[in-house]
């Protein structure tokens, strides 16, 4: 049974960084694809950037300056890391496996 | 980046429609198109991967074509259960994009 899980700080203050972290169980990150998508609170889906497989990374054009994606297969997580956070970060992040499973998103407050 | 256009914004359907929801590229995709439900609250569900291919556990009510560079989502004779918001993902070329989302209401 494929499963993920996001864990990480509801709150973070503007200017720092977020440290977000998708566990998975039930399949291997280096034969699938992980992504991390974020939906600020009543709007749209955003594709972050993914992990693929073979440990390369992609990132959205709009973030790729703030954001970091890498992994540790020997305890089946994949971390996200942005910095200079900003209010309009607020929202809900999620992972997914290469899109067809999901995890159940993790909501992130940028406030001070 | 290529730029996915969803339309429409929002749309109130009675359940003997047919419902179609649109997403056109910007350029060429090779049908990697996909489809997603999501319910306040919830993570978004995947309904049809690879423009026309149906996602386990989806009732066959729902179904993807595509014309062009245009890819559509029909639901044939919705259920009440079928509102939510529907997403259009595109997963040809990094980095993905995801249309702005289909707001769908059975009245």
């Amino acid at each position: 049974q494929v499963q993920l899980t996001e864990s990480g700080p509801g709150l973070v203050h503007p200017s720092e960084t977020l440290s977000l972290t998708c566990t998975v169980s039930g399949f291997s990150l280096t034969g699938y694809s992980v992504y991390w998508v974020r939906q600020p609170s009543g709007k749209g889906l955003e594709w972050m950037g993914r992990m693929r497989y073979n440990g390369d990374t992609s990132y959205n054009s709009a973030l790729k300056s703030r954001l970091s994606i890498s992994r540790d297969t020997s305890k089946n997580q994949v971390f996200l890391k942005m910095n200079s956070l900003q209010t309009d970060d607020t929202g809900t992040y999620y992972c997914t496996r290469a899109s067809y499973d999901w995890g159940q998103g993790v909501m992130v407050t940028v406030s001070s | 980046d290529i730029q996915m256009t969803q339309s429409p914004a929002s749309l109130s359907a009675s359940l003997e429609e047919i419902v179609t929801i649109t997403c056109k590229a910007s350029q060429g995709i090779d049908d990697y198109l996909s489809w997603y439900q999501q319910k306040p609250g919830k993570s978004p569900q995947l309904l049809i991967y690879d423009a026309t291919s149906l996602a386990d556990g989806v009732p066959s009510r729902f179904s993807g074509s595509r014309s062009g560079t245009q890819y559509s989502l029909k639901i044939s004779r919705p259920q009440v259960d079928d509102s939510g918001i529907y997403y259009c993902l595109q997963s040809y070329s990094t980095p993905y994009t995801f249309g702005a989302g289909t707001k769908l209401e059975l009245k």
